[in-house]
């Protein structure tokens, strides 16, 4: 059974940083690339980021581009998610999906504000 | 970007009636592989999204076969057959042809 778990999320400050992380299991971490999606509270999806199965390509939503990094470790079955310069807008839960998003997980919650 | 637009936003059904839900978007979705890259996620209330067709009309696997998916182009729909309690939920589409990736603002199906 595939399974992606989130941790990391916290209540931070206005211009704080914060590292999300997401440990798959189930399947064969290093051959999926991996996708960071968000919701706002009472709010819809949105995508964030992508990462290419073996790290060489990264794509990011303009308004996390030069502030967030999304990276993994295939020999932890890992996924992360950097995020610097935070603001309010950027407060959500920050859910780790596989591939084309067919398995997610179960949220972890970002909150920024002072 | 890609602008994904659903309709209508709230969709009341009573259970045992189909039910329809439109997704627009600003460009085709058709890729240079021959793929169109949509698909259709279900969230209930308190849960994670979750996949339920992929590549406009492929059904993930558990998914009951009341929920169908079509269209090309720029044009998609997803149907229920016959909405069951278990189908109130926010439904979204999603593109996967261009970067960045965008998704419909939602369409919510409640029971009448």
């Amino acid at each position: 059974e595939v399974q992606l778990v989130e941790s990391g999320g916290t209540w931070v400050q206005p211009g704080g940083s914060l590292k999300l992380s997401c440990e798959g299991s189930g399947f064969s971490f290093s051959r999926y690339w991996m996708a960071w999606v968000r919701q706002a509270p009472g709010k819809g999806l949105e995508w964030v980021a992508n990462i290419k199965y073996d790290g060489s390509d990264r794509y990011y939503v303009d308004s996390v581009r030069g502030r967030f990094t999304v990276s993994r470790d295939n020999g932890k079955n890992s996924l992360y998610l950097e995020m610097n310069s935070l603001r309010v807008e950027d407060t959500a839960v920050y859910y780790c999906a596989r591939g084309f998003l067919d398995s997610w997980g179960q949220g972890t919650l970002v909150t920024v504000s002072s | 970007d890609v602008v994904m637009t659903q309709s209508p936003v709230s969709l009341p059904v009573s259970l045992g009636q189909p039910a329809s839900i439109s997704c627009g978007s600003s460009d085709s979705l058709e890729n240079s592989d021959g793929n169109t890259y949509l698909s259709w996620f279900q969230q209930r209330p308190g849960q994670s999204p979750r996949r339920l067709i992929y590549k406009v009309s492929n059904r993930d696997s558990g998914v009951p076969d009341r929920f169908s998916g079509s269209g090309s182009g720029t044009d998609f729909t997803l149907k229920i057959s016959r909405v069951e309690a278990e189908d109130v939920a926010v439904y979204y589409c999603m593109q996967s042809t261009h970067w960045p990736r965008t998704f419909g603002q939602g369409t919510k199906v409640e029971i009448k």
